[in-house]
């Protein structure tokens, strides 16, 4: 059974790197993983998006190991706006075909 | 611009109701979902289509029925609500399936049934 796990919560201080890990097992090799980040009363926004190495855009950069058994989301120098809860989504395509999001991460960035 | 939509925002209802929720994108996506988030923040897909066609369909009640008129709607109708269907529904669109591309999410429709 496709299953993703994410730390329930992280506080961190302005201006400082966050690093979101999320374990999937059962991940093919082509298999993306997608992170989003959800404030309250609103859909979830798109971050990042990979299934290998490193790719990093103008928000953020997501790790992949060679194992590809877990990714890490980095947010580099997080400011009080980025407080929110951030999902990570593997799309498992495996025998039956699975769309599973993490349980989410609520970031709590501190003055 | 509102590039994907939900109405109503808000929809307060009794048990044993029948009730719809309708979603419109104007991305010209090819693909939609819905997905429910309980109280404890949980996502979980229930369907998703590519050009009015169904590719995903999770183990969700059969009272639960995606209707797509045409590719840039996705409406869910639900019958006979429970109160186990409490929780916000989020309309979502692609250009590419799920695995490959990027989401866009409406802004959720809180149910509440009582």
């Amino acid at each position: 059974l496709a299953k993703t796990t994410q730390p329930i919560s992280m506080d961190s201080y302005e201006g400082q790197e966050v690093n979101i890990t999320c374990s999937h097992n059962n991940i093919a090799t082509n298999d993306y993983i997608t992170w989003y980040q959800q404030f309250p009363s609103q859909g979830p926004r798109f971050i990042i998006q990979g299934y290998k190495t490193k790719v990093t855009n103008e928000v953020a950069s997501l790790f992949i190991p060679a194992d590809r058994k877990s990714s890490t989301l980095s947010l580099p120098r997080v400011s009080l706006s980025d407080t929110a809860v951030y999902y990570c989504l593997v799309v498992f395509s495996g025998s039956a075909r699975q769309l599973t999001f993490g349980s989410g991460t609520q970031l709590t960035v501190l003055p | 611009d509102t590039a994907v939509s939900q109405t109503p925002k808000y929809l307060v209802t009794q048990m044993g109701n029948d009730k719809s929720i309708k979603c419109e994108q104007n991305l010209g996506h090819d693909t939609m979902y819905w997905y429910k988030q309980d109280s404890k923040k949980f996502l979980k897909i229930m369907f998703s289509y590519n050009n009015k066609e169904l590719i995903i369909n999770e183990t969700v009640p059969n009272r639960f029925s995606p209707k797509s008129p045409d590719k840039a709607h996705l409406n869910l109708h639900i019958n006979s609500l429970e109160l186990g269907d409490s929780a916000v529904y989020f309309c979502a669109s692609s250009q590419r399936g799920a695995e490959n591309g990027e989401q866009y999410f409406g802004p959720g429709t809180r149910l509440t049934v009582t």
